[in-house]
C-alpha cells in the first residue's frame, strides 16, 4: 500500500535553531510532493510542493525542502525557527487521484 | 472572496442518526474533497470529485455519501451515524485536480454517541 511516513510524532527546538522534520513516501513512479501545516483550531495551508522542477524547493515563511529521489524523502527544514512556526506538519504526496497524508509533526517552538 | 466555507463547525449526533455536512467555495474550482482527520492519522481522504455531476471514492468512503450538482457546492452525507465517525471533517477544493495547491475549509468537529 502506498504510504508517507514522518518520523517523530513531536519535535520540539529552541527559538532561532534549525527546524528539520522528516518524511519519507513509497511510490515506484516520481510523485507530486506536498507540505501542509496547521496551526490550532484551523485548516491546513500549503507551505510548498514539489512538482519535478526544481529538487530543492522553496515555500512561504522561510521553509524549504529537498526532494531526494535515491532515498525517497521529502525533509522539511528552516534554517531559524520562530515562536509562530508551532503547528502541526503534514507531509502529503499524490498516488494517482488518491491524495496521501502523513501522520503529522506537531513542531513546539522553546524561548 | 470566502474561499472554502464549511458548516457546521461543530455537531454531535446519536448512533443512527442522519446529517449533511455542508462544503461551498467560491473560486470556480473543478476539484473538490472530503477529509477526515483522526489524532496520530493524518488526513485520510473520503470521497473526491473533478467536477459538477462527477464524484468518485478515496480511501475511506464506507458511511459516507456525496454529490456535485454545481461547481460550487460539495455535501458529505452520513446516512447513519455510528461512533467511528466522530472525527474533524474538511474539505478541499484546487483548480482542476489533486496535484495543484488545495485549499481547505476551517472543519467541522463531529461527536458520535
Amino acid at each position: 500500500a502506498q504510504s508517507v511516513t514522518q518520523l517523530g510524532s513531536h519535535v520540539s527546538v529552541s527559538e532561532g535553531a534549525l527546524v528539520l522534520l522528516r518524511c519519507n513516501y513509497s511510490s515506484s513512479v516520481p510523485p507530486y510532493l506536498f507540505w501542509y501545516v496547521q496551526y490550532p483550531n484551523q485548516g491546513l495551508q500549503l507551505l510548498l510542493k514539489y512538482t519535478s522542477a526544481a529538487t530543492l524547493v522553496k515555500g512561504i515563511n522561510g521553509f524549504e525542502a529537498e526532494f531526494k529521489k535515491s532515498e525517497t524523502s521529502f525533509h522539511l527544514t528552516k534554517p531559524s525557527a520562530h515562536m509562530s512556526d508551532a503547528a502541526e506538519y503534514f507531509c502529503a504526496v499524490t498516488y494517482g487521484q488518491n491524495f496521501v497524508f502523513g501522520p503529522g509533526t506537531r513542531l513546539s517552538v522553546l524561548p | 472572496n470566502a474561499g472554502v466555507t464549511q458548516t457546521p463547525k461543530f455537531q454531535v449526533l446519536k448512533t443512527g442518526q442522519s446529517m449533511t455536512l455542508q462544503c461551498a467555495q467560491d473560486m470556480n474550482h473543478e476539484y473538490m474533497s472530503w477529509y477526515r482527520q483522526d489524532p496520530g492519522m493524518g488526513l485520510r481522504l473520503i470521497h473526491y470529485s473533478v467536477g459538477a455531476g462527477i464524484t468518485d471514492q478515496g480511501e475511506v468512503p464506507n458511511g459516507y455519501n456525496v454529490s456535485r450538482s454545481t461547481t460550487e457546492d460539495f455535501p458529505l452525507r452520513l446516512l447513519s451515524a455510528a461512533p467511528s465517525q466522530t472525527s474533524v471533517y474538511f474539505c478541499a477544493s484546487s483548480y482542476s485536480d489533486n496535484t495543484d495547491t488545495q485549499y481547505f475549509g476551517p472543519g467541522t468537529r463531529l461527536t458520535v454517541l
